[in-house]
């Protein structure tokens, strides 16, 4: 079955960048989407068709994708933005829904 | 905008039925693939399977065997049954509005939790 990849977790200091990337053989052709997740609470979606800012989302998030792997950046990341991200795209078909499984940003 | 709420026991004995139902308060019934995603304690999302307003279903095929995702749109809701469930299947329901076939999760139910107990 078609899996996207995240690492783990990410950490950065307050006022850094972070990047958080999604890597899937059928990104070239399909779109990346990106949720935020708080303890808690339900997912949040941040970036939508890899690179959308959905409304009220900050400025400082922002999405790219090249070739196999999608990126979410978080620039000048604040003590708010500590949470775990999650990429979600479809597979080669579009039949199939996945879910990366999940990024954890620490906010040093 | 669209509302969702999710509502179903929160405890199942194993090898029985998960059911759970989620009502779409506001927004177009027609306009989104209507979806149940999970996630167990401390892991990550699981997408379960969505039903469009036609009643043209799809599930993760490591569920099908398992699954039926129904909706009645004239009370503006939709369902999930899981049978045969074990101890896995303990998870955080959500329900999803999902814009268009190959698109995003634009709005979420706020979950329920569900326990499957021996």
């Amino acid at each position: 079955s078609y899996e996207v990849t995240q690492s783990p977790s990410v950490s950065v200091s307050p006022g850094q960048t972070a990047r958080i990337t999604c890597s899937g053989d059928a990104l070239p052709d399909q779109h990346a989407h990106w949720y935020q997740q708080k303890p808690g609470q339900a997912p949040l979606l941040i970036i939508s068709r890899d690179s959308a800012r959905s409304s009220g989302i900050p400025q400082r998030f922002s999405g790219s994708s090249s070739g196999t792997t999608a990126t979410l950046t978080i620039s000048e990341v604040q003590a708010e933005d500590e949470a775990d991200y999650y990429c979600q795209s479809v597979d080669s078909t579009g039949t199939y829904v996945v879910f990366g499984g999940g990024t954890r940003l620490t906010v040093l | 905008q669209v509302q969702l709420q999710e509502s179903g026991p929160g405890l199942v004995k194993a090898s029985e039925t998960l059911s759970l139902t989620c009502i779409v308060s506001s927004g177009s019934i027609s306009s989104y693939y209507w979806t149940w995603v999970r996630q167990s304690p401390g892991k990550g999302l699981e997408w379960i399977g969505y039903i469009f307003h036609t009643g043209t279903t799809n599930y993760n095929p490591s569920l099908k065997s398992r699954v039926t995702i129904s909706m009645d749109t004239s009370k503006r809701r939709f369902s999930l049954n899981l049978n045969s469930v074990t101890a896995a299947d303990s998870a955080v329901y959500y329900c999803a509005s999902r814009t268009g076939i190959r698109g995003y999760f634009d709005y979420w139910g706020q979950g329920s939790l569900v326990t499957v107990s021996s």
